[in-house]
């Protein structure tokens, strides 16, 4: 089946600093997005992208829809406590979402 | 506007018995979801409803696990008889219409635990 490699597993960073995370596919995807969740709940959307090179920020969060469709990648920009928690991305087949294993954000203040 | 509300929020269980969850959507979402969320890993989808009926439960274990949205509301999953394995979050999830149209959005789970 599908799978999503996402990268790093973990990263324990100094508030203020920016983080960059990234997920590659082997497969193409027509749609990329990126969610958070937070302990005890469900995840819940960040970004969607939907054109392949497409460049899309949300507040400090900027994602970017590799142009090969196999690839996307987060970066959020002066990171702040409440940024802690696991970040996944996500590529959308027709109906169905395959997500990747997410990335822990660890924010020391 | 209400969200994706799940019950129960924990259960424990001992292998061989059987649970249920339940999974109210967000008021006329017409597509319902249950993933499947193992400690470590991303969701991964069981099925997928559309009103009550069934667009795709590929990765459903059907030896075990069972959906219904008999009037296209309300959704429960069964797990009969549960595996060590079974251990994960039951995810419910609900989009106004089919996700490649528009967002979903998840409840907040229920965190089966099998002992």
């Amino acid at each position: 089946g599908q799978q999503l490699n996402q990268s790093p597993q973990s990263m324990f960073i100094q508030e203020g600093e920016d983080v960059s995370m990234n997920c590659t596919s082997s497969s193409i995807f027509n749609t990329w997005l990126w969610y958070k969740q937070d302990p005890g709940e469900g995840p819940v959307l960040l970004i969607a992208l939907y054109k392949a090179g497409e460049l899309t920020s949300n507040g400090r969060l900027t994602a970017q829809f590799g142009i090969t469709r196999k690839d996307s990648f987060l970066n959020i920009s002066a990171s702040i406590p409440s940024d802690v928690g696991i970040y996944f991305c996500a590529g959308q087949d027709g109906n169905k979402l395959v997500f990747g294993a997410g990335t822990i954000l660890r924010v020391k203040s | 506007e209400a969200g994706v509300a799940q019950s129960p929020r924990y259960k424990i269980i001992e292998k061989r018995q059987s649970v249920a969850f339940w999974c109210n959507p967000i008021s006329g979402h017409a597509t319902l979801y249950w993933y499947q969320q193992i400690l470590g890993q991303g969701p991964k989808l069981l099925i997928q409803f559309q009103n009550n009926g069934v667009v795709d439960d590929s990765q459903l274990p059907k030896d075990r696990f069972s959906a219904e949205r008999l009037k296209g509301v309300d959704s429960t999953l069964k797990i009969q008889p549960a595996k060590l394995e079974d251990s994960a979050v039951y995810l419910c999830a609900s989009s106004l219409l089919p996700l490649s149209l528009s967002e979903a959005f998840f409840g907040q789970g229920t965190r089966l635990t099998v002992v």
